[in-house]
């Protein structure tokens, strides 16, 4: 069975300064991997998505993530967060013949002047 | 092009009682998942539904039921609500590629609907 573990439960970050959410996938075939991002009162928003290819993706929003297959992992990054990336982070796991999502238990992110 | 849509925003019901949950796709989407968002926790994968039938199911009691409608419109039904029922419900709609239904394609979040039971 898929799972996605979000070590970190709230981080807290200086606007201006780098951000790096991490992620850890257990899935045995070849997982596609997502991170979503959800706001108050909003859904989720796809930040981006890895299915196979160049390990290092970008997505909207200035973020980007790195899939590490030796170590099960795909943190998400962005080198200069702003005020409004305050929100909860949640990663994803899926598979080809798989449509059903795996969510970890996201991670919230404050962002202090 | 209209989103996913949800009604009502916000319920509350008391254990025992039964609710129905609305989701309307995105415009031209035939495939409809439910998902359940505890507090703090990750969404659950409930359901799936695919041009009417259900598709695939996640680990939830048989009280936990759906429909989709030929206008891939969805609705959640839940019977005998239970404390821990209380949660975000979301919708996410999505467009399958070929005959496969992957997660591959991408899934549009509605806002959810908050269900509180008391």
């Amino acid at each position: 069975a898929q799972s996605v573990t979000q070590p970190d439960i709230h981080i807290t970050v200086s606007e201006g300064a780098s951000l790096e959410l991490r992620c850890n996938y257990s899935y045995g075939a070849t997982p596609y991997l997502f991170w979503y991002v959800q706001s108050p009162g909003q859904g989720l928003q796809l930040l981006l998505k890895y299915f196979s290819g160049d390990t290092l993706v970008q997505g909207i929003k200035g973020f980007e993530a790195e899939f590490k297959r030796s170590q099960s992992s795909f943190n998400l990054r962005k080198p200069s967060v702003h005020w409004s990336d305050a929100a909860e982070y949640f990663c994803a796991v899926g598979a080809r013949d798989d449509y059903k999502l795996s969510f970890g238990a996201g991670t919230t992110v404050t962002v202090r002047a | 092009e209209t989103g996913v849509t949800q009604s009502p925003t916000h319920l509350i019901k008391t254990r025992g009682q039964q609710v129905t949950l609305r989701c309307s796709s995105q415009s031209g989407h035939n495939t409809v998942s439910w998902y359940q968002q505890a507090l703090g926790q990750g969404p659950q994968f409930i359901f799936q539904y695919y041009r009417e039938e259900e598709n695939g199911r996640g680990n939830f009691p048989p009280r936990f039921s759906g429909l989709q409608f030929p206008n891939y419109s969805s609705e959640l039904n839940v019977n005998a609500l239970e404390l821990d029922d209380s949660a975000l419900y979301l919708c996410a709609s999505s467009l399958p590629a070929g005959r496969r239904l992957s997660s591959y394609n991408e899934q549009f979040f509605g806002p959810g609907t908050r269900l509180t039971v008391l």
